[in-house]
């Protein structure tokens, strides 16, 4: 496996607060990647990164922020959470972008 | 639209069982198509990657085809096991881009 770590795996938080979401890989991959999974949805991108401190916005990239400083290092931040995030979020990490990702476990994330 | 359908919803057989699953892509350019497992709570994980030259590509019980010819998948299991219930998810991939569209996937389950 790749070697990802989400944390935290759960998180219960009220509206209009900052969440920040961590991803770490041990593997040293190039890209890394934030999705979030919903029911009756496949999963969407909302940014990923191409190297330290490279990122750009995906599919759903509204409401959410990035930040990479280090290459193991991948943080999603809703600066002001909406209950339209409660989610399931997934980071993933690949070499090179014709490559299969590697997942982490998720964090489920709900916003009251 | 870039679109990837899946069918069906869902499926429930009997172990020791063989099954299909199928996916319908609308992507183009086209890069390749991946098929992921996905486990309750867990995130998911590659089973196959077939690029448009690729056919079929096995990984143990599962085999996956590709017709690029008429933008369709399947992921035949063979002799199903209780462990093989989960979420079984198409990914495709257009070209010279790290964007996928992933499909919503379907759940089998796996009964004894």
């Amino acid at each position: 496996d790749a070697g990802i770590t989400q944390s935290p795996r759960h998180k219960v938080t009220e509206t209009g607060t900052p969440v920040t979401l961590r991803c770490h890989q041990t593997e040293n991959h190039r890209y890394m990647y934030w999705y979030r999974q919903d029911p009756g949805h496949g999963l969407r991108l909302i940014h990923y990164s191409y190297g330290v401190k490279d990122t750009d916005k995906g599919e759903v990239s509204d409401g959410y922020s990035v930040s990479r400083s280090k290459t193991e290092d991948f943080l999603l931040t809703l600066e002001s959470a909406t209950s339209s995030q409660t989610s399931v979020y997934f980071c993933a990490t690949g070499q090179q972008t014709n490559q299969p990702q590697h997942f982490g476990d998720g964090t489920r994330l709900s916003i009251l | 639209k870039n679109q990837v359908e899946q069918s069906p919803q869902s499926l429930i057989i009997l172990e020791g069982k063989n099954c299909t699953l199928q996916c319908n892509y609308t992507v183009s350019p086209f890069s390749n198509l991946r098929w992921y497992k996905q486990d309750t709570g867990r995130g998911p994980v590659s089973l196959t990657i077939m690029t448009f030259s690729e056919n079929t590509k096995s990984n143990g019980r599962y085999t996956a085809t590709l017709d690029a010819d008429t933008k369709q998948s399947s992921l035949h299991i063979t002799a199903s096991q209780l462990s093989d219930s989960a979420s079984y998810i198409c990914v495709v991939s257009a070209q010279a881009g790290t964007a996928l569209i992933f499909g919503k996937g379907t759940t089998l389950s796996v009964s004894s």
